[in-house]
């Protein structure tokens, strides 16, 4: 099995500051790596699949970057409407699909 | 534009199978270009998941969870099924239903979700 470690777990950003997320794959997971958003009492929704496109509907201040087993999620400029945690997920190797344990994004 | 519904018991006692449905609306569950797929989160805690279904009835299953899950699909209704059996209190959690974009003819990301099922196992 695949372990998505994600860090740091909780990230104190200030509006309108860049955020960097990190998540590292266990083992090689190529470019196959989704990340989510996730609010209180919502759903997750897809933000960036293949490490580095991004999901319909999703702003360009969110991007993705990274191969192999070092990825990368960065809010270029944090809203308001950003504070929420995110998750990472690979579906390279499987059974069985994994989730990274989430970052959560706080006000600072 | 796809769209999701969970439904079921809230409340199942243990030793009990736990029995969702998902309703898929917007499209149709046999257009091939996806998985259809439950996902669990533990209250407060991150995401697992359970299995997939292809509309053919071909299923994946997390192999910590093979031994009871049971997923299942009628297309006639548009909707697929999860059975859960010999259910403890750990299996007290958030159930989303969502389907798997198909990538390169195998499982990819998770989009859309269903907005997810609270269920408490409890005498």
């Amino acid at each position: 099995e695949i372990v998505m470690t994600q860090s740091p777990a909780t990230l104190s950003v200030s509006p309108g500051e860049r955020a960097t997320l990190s998540c590292r794959a266990s083992q090689s997971v190529s470019s196959n790596l989704a990340w989510y958003q996730q609010k209180p009492g919502q759903a997750p929704r897809l933000l960036i699949y293949g490490a580095s496109s991004r999901a319909t509907g999703i702003p360009a201040r969110f991007s993705g970057s990274g191969s192999g087993t070092e990825f990368t999620l960065t809010i270029s400029s944090l809203q308001s409407e950003d504070f929420a945690i995110y998750y990472c997920q690979q579906y390279n190797n499987w059974p069985p699909l994994t989730f990274g344990g989430g970052t959560k994004v706080e006000i600072k | 534009q796809v769209q999701l519904q969970e439904s079921g018991p809230g409340l199942v006692k243990p030793s009990q199978t736990l029995s969702l449905t998902c309703t898929v609306s917007g499209g149709s569950i046999s257009s091939g270009g996806y998985y259809w797929s439950w996902i669990r989160q533990h209250p407060g805690k991150g995401l697992e998941w359970i299995g997939y279904i292809y509309y053919s009835g071909s299923t994946y299953y997390n192999p910590s969870l093979k031994s009871r899950v049971t997923i299942s699909v009628d297309t006639s209704k548009n909707q697929f099924s999860l059975k859960l059996s010999s259910v403890t209190a750990a299996d007290t959690a958030v159930y989303y239903c969502a389907s798997i974009r198909r990538f390169l003819e195998w499982p990819g990301w998770f989009d859309p979700w269903g907005q997810g099922t609270l269920v408490t196992v409890s005498s």
